[in-house]
């Protein structure tokens, strides 16, 4: 069974611009969630969707938005990036809205 | 808000030698417990979970045991081998019955386990 994958996998990108980054979770998983990896902070949630609607959101600011389709993929969106939104964007996946989690590679997304 | 410690923050051992990662979460809804193990330029890899229902579990060289009254529980690797080398996150999960899956990681420890 092929694992969570994100594309694309390295992306740099100048300060005001936007960014999207995708997610397909594992097989059969409806829930996909959202967290930013970084040095200073470690990993901190994003948002999470479960069949097509967001169920929870962390504590960041409305640049950072996303949404899922009707096969479970799920997309982020960076908008009027900041130096600070550089860091590692891992999506996860578990089969229904609790319990098992897992994680695709990332996204290392450079804001310059 | 919701927290989670980890200790310690970096872990040196002799390879065969046993390895503890301890964490402690604020929230006492949490049920959830999960750990992971990152190695260099991947995405974190679920090794193994437990339940507030259960005090401790165990998978071949890793266990891991959960202190509820206390809000602490521990990642402990028996044996450890070169491969372990990595860095392990605890995590924390208040699932409230199915209506969210996040997740509260801990700051990670780097361990290294020497030849």
């Amino acid at each position: 069974k092929a694992g969570v994958t994100q594309t694309p996998r390295y992306l740099i990108k100048t300060r005001g611009q936007q960014v999207t980054l995708s997610c397909s979770p594992i097989s059969g998983h409806r829930s996909v969630s959202w967290y930013q990896q970084t040095p200073g902070q470690g990993l901190q949630f994003l948002f999470e969707y479960f069949s097509e609607t967001q169920r929870n959101k962390g504590n960041f600011p409305g640049r950072f938005s996303g949404r899922q389709f009707s096969n479970s993929r799920s997309e982020m969106n960076v908008s009027t990036l900041e130096l600070g939104d550089s860091a590692l964007y891992l999506c996860a996946s578990s089969i229904a809205g609790e319990g098992e989690q897992f994680f695709g590679p990332g996204t290392r997304l450079t804001v310059l | 808000g919701e927290n989670v410690e980890q200790h310690p923050s970096t872990l040196s051992v002799q390879e065969g030698d046993s390895a503890v990662i301890k964490c402690t979460y604020s929230d006492s809804a949490s049920n959830y417990f999960p750990w992971y193990k990152q190695e260099l330029g991947k995405g974190p890899q679920l090794i193994i979970d437990i339940r507030s229902n259960v005090g401790e579990k165990k998978d071949q060289r890793i266990a891991v045991t959960l202190n509820k009254t206390a809000k602490h529980f521990s990642l402990h690797i028996t044996e450890t081998q070169p491969e372990d080398s990595a860095v392990y996150f605890c995590a924390a999960s208040d699932s409230q019955g199915g209506a969210t899956n996040k997740l509260i990681f801990g700051t990670g420890t780097l361990l290294a386990v020497q030849p």
